[in-house]
């Protein structure tokens, strides 16, 4: 079964220091990742998937094969970041298998 | 921008009765889904279903759960005799099932077994 592992429960980064959130996957195809994001009383929501390489809200995330990590990256963290981030892969007919999560906390 | 949608946030219930947690998934979305977390672990999938039948379901559905889309919006998960372990978060999403694959997620309920 795919896993993917979440190493750090909490991080904890002052404002505009760069935030790295670590993200490992087992899985020896090529893998379907995504960034799930939480704020506070809010949903999950979506935040960026491996395929589209795309940047959102100044985050971005890089598949790296050779290590399975998929770690989800910002250069500048805003107090606005603070949330819980999930990692997660799809397995199967579209079964999410998420991450155990990792709390963000920006200090000021 | 349509959202998935649940009821109630809250629910406490006492062991052993039934619960059913009402979900309203994004109108034209066909797959839908339930998951849980419990305090403090990860969230864990429960179920899929697609064309009125379950498509996949984890070794946490046991006998104890079902789901149902009773009409064209609503999408339940119905536990038949609650325990105390079942208290979690449950959350309903949707997708349309096609690529990107994104799952949109409802806000969840709080269910609560004393």
């Amino acid at each position: 079964a795919q896993r993917v592992t979440q190493p750090e429960k909490l991080l904890s980064v002052f404002k505009g220091a760069p935030v790295e959130l670590k993200c490992n996957y087992s899985y020896s195809g090529s893998p379907e990742l995504f960034w799930y994001v939480q704020y506070s009383r809010q949903r999950l929501q979506l935040l960026l998937r491996h395929i589209s390489r795309e940047s959102i809200k100044g985050f971005t995330a890089d598949l790296n094969k050779g290590e399975t990590s998929f770690h989800l990256k910002k250069p500048f963290a805003q107090e606005e970041d603070s949330a819980m981030y999930y990692c997660a892969t799809i397995q199967g007919a579209q079964k999410l298998v998420f991450g155990q999560g990792t709390r963000l906390t920006i200090n000021p | 921008e349509p959202e998935v949608t649940q009821t109630p946030s809250h629910q406490v219930t006492q062991m052993g009765q039934e619960v059913i947690l009402r979900c309203v998934p994004i109108s034209n979305h066909l797959y839908f889904y339930w998951y849980r977390q419990i305090l403090g672990q990860k969230v864990e999938f429960l179920v899929s279903f697609y064309n009125n039948e379950i498509s996949e379901k984890s070794e946490i559905f046991d006998d104890q759960f079902s789901v149902e889309r009773p009409d064209g919006s609503n999408f339940t998960l119905k536990i038949r005799s609650t325990k105390l372990e079942d208290s979690a978060m449950y959350f309903c999403a949707s997708s349309t099932g096609t690529y990107p694959l994104e799952q949109y997620f409802g806000p969840g309920t709080r269910l609560t077994v004393t």
